[in-house]
């Protein structure tokens, strides 16, 4: 299996700056044949389900806001939310879905500093 | 709006079973493969199945495979996840998820559904 695993940990940052979450993969989830990255990201609220953001690395799911980007290709990629708000305090979450079984990295708690 | 409600939760003996389902709406079930993720207490994400739309291909993961088996009645809109045999690990929320695609082995999940609460405990 595909082991995902995410750093820190934990972060935090004060409102309006830049946060950046790293995800590293035991081996590349970029299909050669369409040049995609099969790399997802999630955020989970206190109490609530996850929600997807970002999937194909870099595309935003619909409805996220702007603030929020991936990047990355092969085994590194990045989650980056370029000025933080009081709602994006939250678990996030990296998924591969290259392989099955799909496979999360064990997850980044992000709050207020 | 899409939407998936999860039930059939509660507390199992260890080695029992139950059965957990999924009720969807808000969107073409038939169109989409659909997953079932669980998250054990304080922990994180951990991918359980997934079954084709239409039922012909189902995956497992290691943990579960040869316990649980998912399902689904089209005619319905409902996902199912069978569980047998079951384990003080096997304590989580499951989640039930769409994947994008109709024939689906993995994938990421645009939408979820708010999880029901397993408890296996003798």
């Amino acid at each position: 299996d595909i082991v995902m695993t995410q750093s820190p940990d934990s972060l935090a940052v004060s409102l309006g700056e830049r946060a950046t979450i790293n995800c590293k993969s035991s081996q590349s989830v970029l299909y050669s044949s369409n040049k995609k990255n099969f790399l997802a990201w999630y955020q989970q609220r206190p109490g609530q389900p996850p929600k997807l953001l970002l999937y194909w690395a870099s595309t935003r799911a619909s409805g996220v806001p702007d603030r929020f980007s991936g990047s990355g290709s092969g085994t590194d990629f990045t989650l980056t939310i370029s000025s933080l708000q009081v709602e994006d305090v939250a678990l996030y979450y990296c998924q591969q879905y290259y392989g099955t079984p799909s496979t999360f990295g064990q997850g980044t708690r992000l709050e207020i500093k | 709006q899409v939407q998936l409600v999860e039930s059939g939760g509660g507390v199992a003996q260890p080695g029992g079973s139950l059965r957990l389902s999924c009720a969807a709406s808000g969107f073409t079930f038939t169109s989409y493969g659909m997953h079932w993720v669980r998250q054990a207490p304080g922990r994180g994400l951990e991918w359980v199945a997934v079954i084709w739309y239409d039922g012909t291909y189902k995956y497992y993961g290691h943990s579960v495979k040869g316990r649980f088996t998912i399902s689904r009645d089209n005619s319905k809109s409902t996902l199912y996840l069978e569980m047998n045999s079951l384990r003080a690990e096997d304590t989580a929320v499951y989640y039930c998820a769409r994947g994008p695609y109709q024939y689906d082995s993995g994938s990421y999940l645009d939408y979820w559904g708010q999880g029901t609460l397993l408890t296996v405990s003798s």
